[in-house]
């Protein structure tokens, strides 16, 4: 069972746009909703984290949205640039240490 | 310089051997943490350690077995490797828990024939 749901799986946008990643969890324990950014041959990093507490955090281009009703976060990159492209992860967490699940990924491409 | 860094980066060995994946961290983190990654599945938890000498299993332990006799090292091994294990495998480790940032280390791309 995907604890994490994420979507769409691949993502293509052009240059100055909006990518919009989503992803949606069930576990009502779960209180840190991280994403990460992987490039091919490397490990992710985090890009962006958002707590339960609020809606909406933003970090340059990077804006989490948080729908804790409906057990939903998503990720928006303004301005999308080819140096975005990677494949993102998302992922939720409960205080306890075993738990911490992935999303599937998104490979997103942005197109010149 | 500081982080974390994983080796060997590649390895293929054959069905039924033993084969060990290290970990080392500079950070003095307390958790670390050992990842598959597959096609579909994302990244899936393996074990994850809080301290030295203590550790927990995650999500997908079967087949594998873990061991931290010191804060910085968490080495992975397969015992009886088996073609299902083939996958790339991320260790990450974070300061004080797994609810915080987590940083990973580049891979070990695991080839089992």
């Amino acid at each position: 069972q995907q604890q994490v749901k994420q979507s769409p799986q691949s993502l293509i946008v052009q240059k100055g746009g909006i990518s919009i990643i989503n992803c949606a969890y069930e576990n009502t324990a779960f209180d840190y909703f991280p994403w990460y950014q992987q490039f091919p041959g490397k490990g992710p990093a985090l890009l962006i984290a958002i707590r339960p507490d609020v809606s909406e955090k933003k970090e340059g281009r990077f804006t989490i949205s948080f729908n804790k009703s409906a057990k939903q976060f998503s990720l928006h990159i303004m301005d999308s640039q080819p140096g975005d492209s990677a494949t993102y992860f998302c992922a939720a967490s409960s205080p306890w240490g075993n738990q911490f699940y992935f999303g599937t990924g998104t490979s997103l491409t942005v197109i010149p | 310089d500081a982080g974390i860094t994983q080796s060997p980066r590649y390895k293929i060995t054959e069905t039924g051997r033993q084969v060990t994946l290290m970990c080392h961290q500079t950070w003095s983190h307390s958790y670390m943490f050992w990842y598959r990654q597959d096609l579909g599945h994302g990244l899936r938890l393996i074990y994850y350690s809080a301290a030295a000498d203590i550790t927990d299993k995650g999500e997908v332990p079967d087949g594998y077995v873990v061991s931290r006799s010191k804060t910085e090292n968490f080495p992975l091994t397969l015992e009886s490797a088996t073609r299902s294990q083939t996958s790339v495998y991320f260790c990450a480790s974070s300061e004080s828990s797994s609810n915080q940032p987590q940083h990973f280390g580049d891979g070990t791309r695991l080839s089992i024939l």
